[in-house]
């Protein structure tokens, strides 16, 4: 029944480091989105797409990057990781049109050391 | 800029012990009110939409209502298993620019058996 897939529950980079975080939805959503969650702050917009090759910057874009070749992937990447991404990074969908509930998934705790 | 303020930051509740949640709310037009649950360590998981003021949804022991301002979250005799963050988000009308939703920072619910 899992409808959003993130690739990893856990991961653990160096300083410097490219990291690729992978969210796969299976409900054929046209709306994809990048947030990051910390204490205190919220659930915070990093990207966003509403269709494939399609990309938005949300609030805070800054050191992040995406990619949506196909429908049902949307991939967030670090380009050189910094210990204040330390976080956990959670990927929704949604269909497009009138206001949906997005679905999420069960997020990435990264830990930059 | 939307905002979104949930308060109270915690509550604690023993078992059977009605209270409610509040969401206050800035957005230009409406589209949309969200509420969430979220257990620890997992994703957000929706729970209601609300369109317009003077909505109502219910969903066992959760009742959602909405005013202009605000949403409450009522919960009726809570269980130890109603237990989780509560979200409150908000989306607003494409037309202004602006159809990203909006999340508020969260009340954690305890209830005690």
């Amino acid at each position: 029944d899992v409808k959003v897939t993130q690739s990893s529950r856990y991961l653990v980079k160096r300083t410097g480091e490219k990291v690729f975080l992978e969210c796969v939805q299976d409900m054929d959503h046209e709306n994809m989105f990048w947030y990051r969650q910390d204490p205190g702050l919220g659930l915070r917009l990093i990207y966003f797409s509403y269709d494939v090759k399609m990309k938005e910057k949300g609030d805070i874009p800054e050191g992040y990057s995406v990619s949506r070749e196909k429908k049902e992937r949307f991939s967030l990447i670090l380009e050189s990781a910094s210990t204040n991404q330390t976080s956990m990074y959670l990927c929704a969908s949604s269909r497009s049109g009138t206001a949906y509930g997005y679905t999420f998934g069960s997020g990435t705790r990264l830990t930059v050391v | 800029e939307d905002q979104v303020t949930q308060s109270p930051e915690a509550l604690r509740l023993q078992e059977g012990e009605s209270s409610s949640l509040n969401c206050s709310y800035t957005v230009s037009g409406l589209r949309g009110l969200f509420w969430y649950r979220q257990d620890p360590g997992k994703g957000p998981e929706f729970l209601f939409t609300l369109y317009s003021a003077g909505e109502e949804k219910e969903k066992e022991r959760l009742k959602a209502t909405l005013t202009k301002k605000e949403s409450f979250l009522h919960i009726t005799a809570p269980k130890p298993e109603d237990s989780a963050t509560y979200l409150c988000a908000v989306q607003g009308h494409p037309q202004y620019n602006n159809n990203d939703m909006r999340f508020g920072a969260g009340t954690r619910l305890t209830v005690k058996p």
